[in-house]
């Protein structure tokens, strides 16, 4: 299943609310699951089931599904949000994952 | 605490061979599902093997497929990730990961190991 990220980079300021779309070549149900990673670090979950919120996660982030398209959104953006964001399918092996969406400050 | 922590990597010569280690605390091991992820320079996230809490199905991704083996120690709490006929593309970081897979997600990464595959 190869899941197609968009778009792959965009520039954004404090406050704005952000949409990155995540998109499955196949039906996924809610199999999915989002990650923030800033350089040099692991990756950090975010979201699960497609909108479950990861406990201890702002509120500012929301995901939405199920099915084949997909949305992580920021609601407001903070400093502490300048990262790449990557999707990932649980539905089906092999596992994939998104190319990836960075998010850097305008 | 929660702690993963991969070794293991260091810079081999195409065609040579490594072992990972994850050395996990903090959770029961044995009742947990494990995976690898791997992240090539300046790349994103590849989902590389996983295995079940018991280790008796494993999972790879095509690229690795008949060249990786994941199995694990129960009674070591330790991840292993052995691979084989390593290739330039096998340059990456290699993460190892708990995969919660009631609801299904990564929740847990180790900080992971660098291979480095060059002649």
């Amino acid at each position: 299943i190869q899941l197609t990220q968009s778009p792959s980079s965009l520039s954004a300021s404090v406050g704005d609310r952000v949409t990155i779309t995540c998109r499955a070549s196949q039906d996924i149900s809610s199999f999915l699951a989002w990650y923030q990673q800033k350089p040099g670090k692991a990756p950090k979950l975010l979201i699960y089931a497609a909108s479950t919120l990861q406990s201890g996660v702002p509120s500012r982030f929301s995901g939405s599904g199920p099915g084949t398209d997909f949305t992580l959104t920021i609601s407001s953006l903070q400093p502490e949000d300048f990262a790449t964001y990557y999707c990932q399918q649980l539905n089906s092996y092999p596992l994939t994952f998104g190319g990836g969406t960075k998010v850097e400050i305008k | 605490e929660v702690q993963l922590l991969e070794s293991g990597g260091h810079l081999v010569q195409p065609g040579g061979s490594l072992r990972l280690s994850c050395a996990a605390s903090g959770f029961t091991f044995s009742s947990s599902a494990m995976s690898w992820v791997r992240q090539a320079p300046g790349k994103g996230l590849e989902w590389v093997s996983a295995i079940t809490a018991n280790g008796g199905t494993t999972y790879y991704a095509d690229s690795v497929k008949g060249r990786f083996t994941l199995s694990r120690d129960n009674s070591k709490n330790t991840l292993y990730l052995q691979m084989n006929s390593l290739r330039a593309e096998d340059t990456a970081l290699y993460y190892c990961a708990i995969y919660g897979v009631s609801p299904r997600y990564f929740d847990y990464w180790g900080e992971g190991t660098l291979v480095t595959v060059s002649s």
